[in-house]
Parts: C-alpha cells; structure tokens; sequence
C-alpha cells in the first residue's frame, strides 16, 4: 500500500462549482499537510499548509485534516477557469538528526470550465 | 525577486554523456532538493541536502549524483545518464527542512536517448 493515495482525476467542473480534493495517508507518524498547486510547466507552489485536525480557511480555499481517518480534503468555493492546474497533497514527518521526510500525492488534474 | 533557478530548462542527450543540471536559489535557504516528476509515478525525491556539504539520499538515488559546496547552489549530476532518467526534473528549496515551505524551480526537462 503506498504512503499517500490520491485520485489523479482527471476532474473536470463548471465555472462556480465547489471541488472537493482529496487524499488518504497510512502512515500515522505524518505530522504536517499540505497542498500545492502546479500549473501545466511550472513547478508546485505551496498553497495551504496545516499541522492539526480541523479546518484551515485562505480565502476561496479550504483545508481540512482527519487525522483519526487518515484523511485531508482541498476544498475551493466558486472556481475559477484560473484554478485549472494539477493539485498535489504533501505530508511530512519527523525521520531524525534534524530531517523531516516529505511525501507526495500524485496530483489530482482540475479542469474548471467557463 | 526570491526564485529558485535551475539550467537547462531543455535538454535532449544521449545515453552515457555526462551532463551537470545547475540549480541556484537566492533565498539563503539551508534546505535544497531534487525531485524528478514522471506520469502516473508523482514526484519523488532524488537527494537532499540539509545545509552545505550535508546531502543524503531521497527515494530515488540511483544514477544520481549531488554536491553542496556552496549554500545557493546544488547541482545535479548524471555520470551516465540512461533512458529510464528521461523525466522532468525540480528543484526545491526551503529555510528548513521538511516543514517550512518548498519553493520550486522552474523544471528541467531531460530526455535521454
């Protein structure tokens, strides 16, 4: 079983809908989520960042961790054909002498149509 | 501006040539890594290093080379490159490791023929 599961679409949405993103984890031991956007030739850029169970709110976008279910939702409110790009989940725990080990989802592709 | 460079943005080869993928970050980040991002595979982590002459390995070390000698540069090396290397590369770096933000470099993607 991997690490980290995430569903890589792709998802294809019309302009002002709500997009649930999501990924699964098996490893109790991860400590931080996060997500990262990555448009088609770029490289990712972090868009949420959370440590505990519970809701994180920025704007349009919504994270939100289960720890006890091992599972972290992306949520975006009235998408925009802006939000089109590959969604990548990413978590991190502690592996010693200082280091912390960071893993990705696959990336969940997001099409969001005017 | 802050940014994470890396050169070339393009590069075709072929098997067996040695080639250096350069990357700079202008940040003073003490963490810098490198990823290589395949379809259906995700991005996996090739080395990181945690502070000058600090590498170890990521999950994908093989055929694969790294040095730190200087605090904004971390280059990639392939001392003989191979087909199955062809893949998009990045380079990530961050004030520290694992929990501040990663901030990406632009890509390098490489195909070995």
């Amino acid at each position: 079983q991997k690490e980290v599961e995430q569903d890589p679409g792709p998802l294809s949405v019309p302009e002002g809908a709500i997009v649930s993103l999501n990924c699964t984890y098996s490893n109790s031991a991860f400590q931080y989520f996060m997500w990262y956007r990555q448009y088609s030739r770029k490289g990712p850029e972090l868009l949420m960042y959370t440590y505990s169970s519970g809701n994180k709110e920025d704007g349009r976008f919504t994270a939100q961790v289960d720890k006890s279910s091992k599972y972290i939702s992306l949520f975006i409110r009235d998408s925009q054909p802006s939000d089109s790009a590959t969604y990548l989940c990413a978590m991190s725990l502690y592996s010693g002498a200082g280091s912390y080990q960071l893993t990705f989802g696959k990336g969940t592709k997001l099409s969001v149509i005017p | 501006e802050a940014q994470v460079t890396q050169n070339p943005r393009y590069l075709i080869t072929v098997t067996g040539k040695k080639l250096t993928v350069t990357c700079s970050q202008n940040m003073n980040h003490e963490y810098m890594s490198w990823y290589r991002q395949d379809p259906g595979l995700g991005l996996r982590q090739i080395y990181y290093s945690m502070n000058v002459e600090v590498t170890d390995k990521g999950d994908v070390p093989e055929g694969y080379k790294v040095s730190r000698k200087e605090k904004r540069n971390f280059p990639l090396i392939l001392e003989s490159p191979s087909p199955n290397q062809t893949s998009l590369y990045f380079c990530a770096s961050s004030p520290s490791a694992g929990t501040d933000t990663q901030y990406f470099g632009p890509g390098t993607r490489l195909t070995v023929l």
